[in-house]
């Protein structure tokens, strides 16, 4: 089991709300990326926080937003939800700039869109 | 840019037969390459990976992959499955060191009895 937690473990939403999950990282680690893994698929990157800044994105619409706090914990947040975002999303903390460093992942975060 | 291709959604095999899953990537910078397994309801741990030195790497369980950059490949191998393989199993790629990571579209192990 990794010290990264994620929550809440599921939640159900209606289409047009907006949602926030939360990440807890790993003590030390200073970076927090979040994936989408949809049902079947690989994860896909979304963002990476860094000292409380995005640190690189991957193809993600503006209304997948973050922030990361002082003790590196972070939020995800989703506006206007559509059905497609129904996925897992997980979170991997690391350190940056380590060579060798290991990303380790939370258990992530069901949602559902419905 | 970084991609990985794994080849073949499923693959099943006998216990105790070898296990080779293939993964072959697409990076415009050298790569670092890694092994993810996932089981049901969770998320990913790092079986193994190569960032730089030897090519032949050894993880846990007993997995080991071998990066072989001529042919753009770094398939994931074990001599003897066992019934606790049976997982999903990604292939990613990332550009440095940052764990931006690319991941394949998964494999599915089966372990027959």
């Amino acid at each position: 089991e990794t010290g990264v937690t994620q929550s809440p473990t599921h939640l159900i939403k209606t289409r047009g709300q907006q949602v926030t999950l939360r990440c807890s990282s790993q003590s030390g680690h200073n970076t927090v990326s979040w994936y989408q893994q949809a049902l079947g698929q690989g994860p896909q990157f979304i963002f990476q926080y860094y000292r409380e800044e995005e640190n690189g994105r991957g193809n993600f619409p503006p209304r997948f937003s973050g922030l990361q706090f002082p003790n590196y914990s972070s939020e995800l947040n989703v506006n206007a939800l559509e059905l497609d975002d129904s996925a897992l999303y997980l979170c991997a903390s690391s350190h940056q700039g380590q060579l060798n460093t290991e990303a380790f992942f939370g258990q992530g975060t069901r949602l559902t869109v419905v | 840019a970084q991609s990985v291709t794994q080849l073949g959604s499923h693959v099943s095999v006998s216990e105790g037969a070898l296990v080779l899953l293939r993964c072959n990537y697409s990076s415009s910078v050298p790569p670092y390459l890694f092994w993810y397994v996932q089981y049901p309801n969770q998320g990913l741990q790092l079986l193994l990976k190569y960032t730089t030195g030897a090519t032949l790497v050894k993880g846990i369980n007993g997995f080991e992959a071998e990066f072989k950059k001529s042919e753009t490949s770094f398939h994931l191998t074990k001599p003897s499955a066992h019934m606790s393989d049976a997982a999903e199993y990604f292939c990613a790629v990332s550009a440095d060191t940052g764990n931006q990571f690319y991941f394949g579209t998964g494999t599915s192990l089966t372990v027959i009895p």
